[in-house]
């Protein structure tokens, strides 16, 4: 079945450093691929979303390109803010793009603290 | 604010009692997810609306597990007999022209 592979966390890092949160994905077929982050007291919030190969998302300076030779969907971030502490899940929809039941399934999250 | 609303927002129960949650998606959200998450995992998908029909239902939802959506609109989520592996975040999130999920700050369930 469907599955979502996340690196283990948590994550700390100083403000300004580089980000890098892999994520890896199996799936029958030709999926869409998310990544949501939940802030700290908030629910779930799409960060940003790719549907086809080669797809750059983007958003709020995180970016994750959909590499299908690689079944990846990285997320990255050149200089994180203290503001971005919370906890980012990737996920899939392997019908999303079929106008059929788009249900998502997630990696387990990985919690990034950002010190000042 | 993503526009979906849920209640309660925390619950607390005995073994064996019944449980309801309620959803509010927008009004423009056809489709309607439920999912559960348990600490240090990712959510889990349990059932989908697509208006008021339920069209898929996960094998995590169990006999116990009952949903509905009458008219399309708010949802519903019911736990009968609730077991202490029940305790769990439960999320709804509401889907429409877009195909992007909004999700719900979800209602914590604790069952003693």
């Amino acid at each position: 079945g469907d599955s979502v592979t996340q690196m283990e966390g948590p994550v700390t890092l100083s403000e300004e450093a580089f980000l890098t949160i892999n994520c890896t994905y199996t799936a029958t077929g030709y999926p869409s691929l998310f990544w949501y982050v939940q802030y700290p007291g908030e629910g779930l919030q799409l960060l940003l979303k790719a549907t086809k190969a080669d797809d750059k998302g983007s958003n709020k300076g995180f970016e994750a390109t959909y590499r299908k030779e690689t079944t990846s969907f990285h997320l990255e971030k050149g200089s994180v803010q203290v503001s971005d502490s919370a906890v980012y899940f990737c996920a899939l929809s392997a019908t999303h793009r079929t106008g059929a039941n788009s249900k998502l399934t997630f990696g387990k999250g990985i919690t990034l603290s950002v010190r000042p | 604010d993503t526009g979906v609303s849920q209640d309660p927002r925390h619950k607390i129960t005995k073994r064996g009692q019944n449980v309801t949650f309620r959803c509010d998606p927008i009004s423009e959200h056809n489709r309607l997810y439920w999912y559960r998450q348990t600490l240090g995992q990712g959510p889990e998908f349990l059932t989908y609306f697509q208006n008021e029909a339920q069209l898929e239902k996960s094998r995590l939802l169990s006999d116990r597990f009952s949903a509905e959506r009458p008219k399309g609109s708010f949802s519903t989520l019911e736990i009968q007999r609730t077991e202490q592996g029940d305790s769990a975040m439960y999320l709804c999130a509401g889907e429409g022209a877009g195909e992007t999920q909004y999700f719900g700050p979800g209602t914590r369930l604790l069952v003693l």
